[in-house]
């Protein structure tokens, strides 16, 4: 089945530790790409990837870090998390950027 | 800046009802996709467009690019459309985001 995996789908931490939410898609796709979804703001693209090695900033790229090492996997990494980055995340990828997205089901985030 | 804005932010029919959400974008957006984003928070690509029209099931897209304005219809609606929609536009290799349409259909 062609699906986006994230892991994992809810977490609590505290400020400061440091985590990685997990990002996997089975449809050797080239385009990979992490949001956020917070009330009022609706979704924003915090990172994203064109290929393998090949990342770029998004419109909120601030206190998050990706690696693209594997077609793949997208990790999104969190090094000091702070209670602003509490939200719900999801990871999404197409073929390119001009092809539909396949959207993960979302890691619900809470930093204390 | 590339910007996406829908209309309008909810919407409550009775089911059966023709549905229409809009979305307006700015100068520098290429293509406009269609997402929905069920209860559960799970969310579906329902279309990608950059030019006409197209059709799945019950639900129509268009655009017209001279007024950069896309439309979503749903015909013959039913309360499992209730979701939200959101309009999302594409601009060198990005993705911006409308604030979405919560729609509700009641039986």
């Amino acid at each position: 089945e062609a699906q986006v995996t994230q892991n994992p789908r809810y977490l609590i931490t505290v400020t400061g530790k440091k985590l990685t939410v997990t990002c996997s898609q089975n449809m050797n796709h080239e385009y990979m790409s992490w949001y956020r979804q917070d009330p009022g703001l609706g979704l924003r693209q915090i990172y994203y990837s064109m290929n393998v090695e090949v990342t770029d900033k998004g419109d909120v790229p601030e206190g998050y870090k990706v690696s693209r090492k594997e077609k793949r996997n997208f990790p999104l990494i969190l090094e000091s998390p702070s209670p602003n980055q509490t939200s719900l995340y999801f990871c999404a990828s197409s073929k390119d950027n001009s092809y539909e997205q396949y959207f993960g089901p979302g890691t619900r985030l809470t930093v204390t | 800046k590339n910007e996406v804005e829908q209309s309008p932010q909810n919407l409550t029919a009775q089911e059966g009802e023709f549905i229409t959400i809009n979305c307006s974008y700015s100068v520098g957006i290429s293509a406009l996709h269609w997402l929905q984003q069920h209860p559960g928070g799970g969310i579906v690509s329902l279309f990608m467009l950059s030019s006409g029209k197209k059709k799945h099931g019950r639900l129509i897209a268009t655009i017209n690019i001279q007024e950069k304005h896309s439309s979503l219809h749903i015909t013959a609606s039913h309360p499992r459309d209730s979701a939200v929609y959101i309009c999302s536009g594409e601009g060198a290799q990005k993705l911006v985001f409308g604030q979405g349409t919560r729609l509700t259909i009641n039986p």
